[in-house]
């Protein structure tokens, strides 16, 4: 099934400075989503990119999706406490397949 | 609440011992997903369910592994002859399939397992 690299696998950033996660993929991608998981907690859906290109924005965050489609990235900007947690990225492991596949995450600390 | 609701929180065993637990799925969906997580990793997929049909399992499901969808609301997964590695949080999601939607999952809290 595809594979997807996420980079990087840890970030600590002071509070107040920006942060960027990135996915790759080998293949093509039908589309990518971005989950949030709290320590302790469970993953959370944030963002799906379909399109080439797409670029959406969530408030101090904002999602891109390659024009190829083999890539994207989450970047937040003037991160806060409480964007602490693990970014992770989900694909569909190939055609006719129903697995996601998850990246194995970018933990994000952030120092107050 | 009309979250994934997962039964137990917690489960500590013995090696060898069989255990079982349950996902209840938000109520309209009819998508559903195991997964394994281990500390500093992402979920790793398991298996996957649309109604009572189980249309995918991972490879990473052995023999002792099974899952049941019965009447396409709740679940179980249910591990015989626990091993040591077999400890880790087990994470159910649940979404719905239907024209144009995300597959957004929406995932329970997870039931912790230790096997000793």
């Amino acid at each position: 099934g595809q594979q997807v690299m996420q980079i990087p696998q840890y970030q600590h950033v002071q509070e107040g400075e920006d942060f960027t996660t990135y996915c790759n993929s080998s293949t093509t991608l039908s589309n990518i989503q971005w989950y949030k998981q709290r320590p302790g907690g469970h993953p959370v859906f944030l963002i799906q990119l379909v399109k080439s290109g797409e670029v959406k924005k969530q408030k101090r965050l904002t999602f891109q999706f390659g024009e190829a489609k083999k890539n994207s990235s989450l970047h937040i900007t003037a991160t806060q406490t409480t964007d602490v947690g693990t970014y992770f990225c989900i694909i569909y492991s190939g055609a006719g397949s129903y697995q996601l596949t998850f990246g194995k995450g970018t933990k994000l600390s952030v120092i107050p | 609440d009309t979250g994934v609701s997962q039964d137990p929180r917690h489960k500590i065993t013995k090696r060898g011992q069989n255990v079982t637990f349950r996902c209840d799925p938000i109520s309209e969906h009819n998508r559903l997903y195991w997964y394994r997580q281990t500390l500093g990793q992402g979920p790793e997929f398991l298996t996957y369910f649309q109604n009572e049909a189980q249309l995918e399992k991972s490879r990473l499901l052995s023999d002792r592994f099974s899952a049941e969808r019965p009447k396409g609301s709740f679940s179980t997964l249910e591990i015989q002859r626990t091993e040591q590695g077999d400890s880790a949080m087990y994470l159910c999601a649940s979404s719905l399939l239907s024209w144009g939607a995300k597959n957004i999952q929406y995932f329970g809290a997870g039931t912790r397992l230790s096997v000793l």
